[in-house]
């Protein structure tokens, strides 16, 4: 069956390092790819996502790159912020899902100032 | 600002008493998904439905748990008898198919005692 796997975390940085959260994925036919984060206190909302093989997501410095070969979608930033504290979860919608989505144990990440 | 909202935002209840959780999904969105997060388990789809109708409910207890969509703008979760281990922070998220993306509610915390 589909499935995602997450980097374990918990995560610690410190101010402007760089981030990568590793993702890969098992999945049937074309899926879409996707990174969430959930801030303390709140809902998961989107970060980024991808559609077909090659596609870059990007948005508030974060970047993934569906690689199909790999079977990867790793998160990226290069200067990360306290306020990127967050737990960050990585999803696949396979085509003809009807909207489901497939979600990662999620990757916590702490950014000490 | 379109959101989904959840009420109530806190629960704390005893051990055999119903609990009724409530979602208000975006206005036009026809696909309503109900999650629970556990710190032990993660993120768990529980049910979702399409136009009102249970697309899939296989992830619930069926013997004490139940979800309706009444109408278009209210998505209701019941538990009867609830017990200390559905304490857990239970999402609804809404969203169109043809986008992928679920917009998720701010969550109810539970906590049965």
């Amino acid at each position: 069956g589909n499935s995602v796997t997450q980097m374990e975390g918990p995560v610690t940085l410190s101010e402007e390092a760089f981030l990568t959260i590793n993702c890969t994925y098992t999945a049937t036919g074309y899926p879409s790819l996707f990174w969430y984060v959930q801030y303390p206190g709140e809902g998961l909302q989107l970060l980024l996502k991808a559609t077909k093989a090659d596609d870059k997501g990007s948005n508030k410095g974060f970047e993934a790159t569906y690689r199909k070969e790999t079977t990867s979608f790793h998160l990226e930033k290069g200067s990360v912020q306290v306020s990127d504290s967050a737990v960050y979860f990585c999803a696949l919608s396979e085509w003809g899902s009807q909207g489901n989505l497939i979600f990662g144990k999620g990757t916590k990440l702490s950014v000490k100032p | 600002d379109a959101r989904v909202t959840q009420t109530p935002r806190h629960k704390v209840t005893e051990m055999g008493q119903e609990v009724t959780m409530r979602c208000q999904p975006i206005l036009g969105h026809n696909t309503v998904f109900w999650y629970r997060q556990t710190m032990m388990q993660g993120l768990e789809l529980l049910a979702y439905f399409r136009n009102r109708a249970p697309l899939d409910d296989s992830g619930m207890p069926k013997d004490r748990f139940s979800a309706e969509m009444p109408d278009a703008t209210l998505a209701t979760l019941k538990i009867q008898p609830s017990e200390p281990r559905d304490s857990a922070v239970y999402f609804c998220a809404s969203g169109e198919p043809a986008d992928d993306e679920q917009f998720f509610g701010p969550g109810t915390r539970l906590t049965v005692l």
